[in-house]
């Protein structure tokens, strides 16, 4: 499959845990997003890679973190993680232009 | 300030109805225009885009610059179309800026 994909699909964990979500981009995509996605806040932007260096930054807490291999597969770090942080993480990328992203099939976090 | 903005969080149509959802924007310069949609259990993907002026599924979209807008129309509505639709732009460094999204409910 040469389209996004995340790891895990899913994942429970508790209050106070750190987890670590992964995203492979399409072959020869560049650009690498990341967002989040719940009942009553829609597709939040979290943070976008480009070619290894962050290039944009949105509505990110400062309990998460992420970044982007030289092999341009990305990992988004949550800490700390709370009640509120349950959401569908997404990963997108993009080789440039137009403005077309592709999304993977995010990974649901559950936090008890 | 650049902002997509969907006015409906839900939409609701009978099957065979004619569907409208609304995207509004602000954006000083010519922007590139999307929607997107994301079925049930499954991946966000381009519906179409502005640029294109193709009709996907049967769904059309026209620029308005007048107005703002791109809405999203069909004039008959099918039950597989329920879905999360979102509108959204291009700025110049490529970024998108997404409206919060509207749920379309075909009811039978």
């Amino acid at each position: 499959d040469s389209g996004v994909t995340q790891t895990p699909k899913h994942l429970i964990t508790a209050t106070g845990q750190r987890v670590t979500l992964r995203c492979s981009p399409r072959s020869g995509d560049l650009s690498v997003y990341w967002y989040q996605q719940s009942l009553d806040q829609g597709l939040q932007f979290l943070i976008q890679y480009y070619n290894g260096e962050e290039r944009a930054k949105g509505n990110i807490l400062e309990r998460f973190s992420a970044q982007q291999f030289p092999d341009l597969h990305s990992e988004l770090n949550l800490s700390s993680l709370e009640l509120g942080d349950s959401a569908l993480y997404f990963c997108a990328s993009s080789g440039g232009g137009l403005g077309e992203q592709f999304f993977g099939p995010g990974t649901r976090l559950t936090v008890l | 300030a650049q902002r997509v903005t969907q006015p409906e969080k839900l939409l609701s149509v009978f099957k065979g109805a004619p569907v409208e959802l609304k995207c509004n924007y602000s954006y000083s310069g010519s922007p590139e225009l999307f929607w997107y949609v994301q079925y049930s259990r499954q991946r966000l993907q381009l519906l179409l885009r502005h640029i294109s002026r193709e009709s996907i599924k049967g769904f059309t979209a026209d620029l308005n610059k007048g107005e703002t807008s791109f809405h999203l129309k069909k004039p008959f509505a099918q039950e597989e179309d329920s879905a999360m639709y979102y509108c959204a732009l291009t700025d110049s460094n490529y970024q998108l800026i997404w409206g919060a999204g509207t749920k379309l409910i075909i009811k039978p």
